[in-house]
């Protein structure tokens, strides 16, 4: 069974300053789909990003964009010019890629604060 | 934009009582999910369901739940006799199609969540 690690359960950045949130997973398949999901104090999953396994580049948005290492199977959220609003609870998950209406698998979960 | 909606917000209810908690997928998606998350835990998969019935279903799942497509619009899940440890968040996802390789269209789509608290 896939797996899904991270290792930081809290974090905290200075506004506008620029953080990197952990995830490491295990798997044996190699097609599959890497995500954060982002979780604020309403308790909504919100989908910040997704990657591709297959994909050499690394998947962006705005100021998120994540480090994908296929062989060392990590893939991290780096935040860039923090803002207030980012503060949240991140959760990295893997999906399979097989057919089929396949759940995410999520870790446990990193609790970022930002400090004005 | 589509979102995924879910009543009610919070449900409060006595060990033993049964509870439904509903959801209304975004309208064009097909493939629907339950998950739950205990207070300071992981989010974690309950069920999957596609075309009436239920594609994969996790060990949570046992025989005290139940999920239900209604009609066109909602997708329920039923506890059937709740207990303490079923006290939890539970989110309904929705997503236009299954896994697709370099296609977004299987993205879930998470609604608010149900707080479930049981006493």
């Amino acid at each position: 069974a896939q797996t899904v690690t991270q290792s930081q359960p809290e974090m905290s950045v200075q506004e506008a300053e620029t953080v990197t949130l952990s995830c490491t997973y295990d798997t044996s398949e190699s097609d599959y789909y890497l995500f954060w999901y982002k979780q604020p104090p309403s308790r909504q999953m919100i989908l910040v990003i997704r990657q591709e396994a297959y994909k050499q580049q690394n998947a962006t948005e705005n100021r998120f964009s994540v480090n994908f290492q296929k062989a060392a199977k990590s893939f991290s959220l780096k935040i860039s010019d923090s803002q207030l609003g980012d503060a949240a609870m991140y959760f990295c998950a893997y999906r399979t890629l097989t057919s089929g209406n396949t759940p995410l698998v999520f870790g446990k979960g990193t609790r970022l604060s930002v400090i004005a | 934009e589509p979102e995924v909606t879910q009543t009610p917000s919070h449900q409060v209810t006595q060990m033993g009582q049964e509870v439904i908690l509903r959801c209304v997928p975004i309208s064009n998606h097909l493939y629907f999910y339950w998950y739950r998350q205990i207070l300071g835990q992981k989010v974690e998969f309950l069920v999957s369901f596609y075309n009436n019935e239920i594609s994969e279903k996790s060990e949570i799942f046992d025989d005290q739940f139940s999920v239900e497509r209604p009609d066109g619009s909602n997708f329920t899940l039923k506890i059937r006799s709740t207990k303490l440890e079923d006290s939890a968040m539970y989110f309904c996802a929705s997503s236009p199609t299954e896994p697709v390789l370099a296609s977004s269209t299987d993205t879930q789509y998470f609604g608010p969540g149900t707080r479930l608290t049981v006493l």
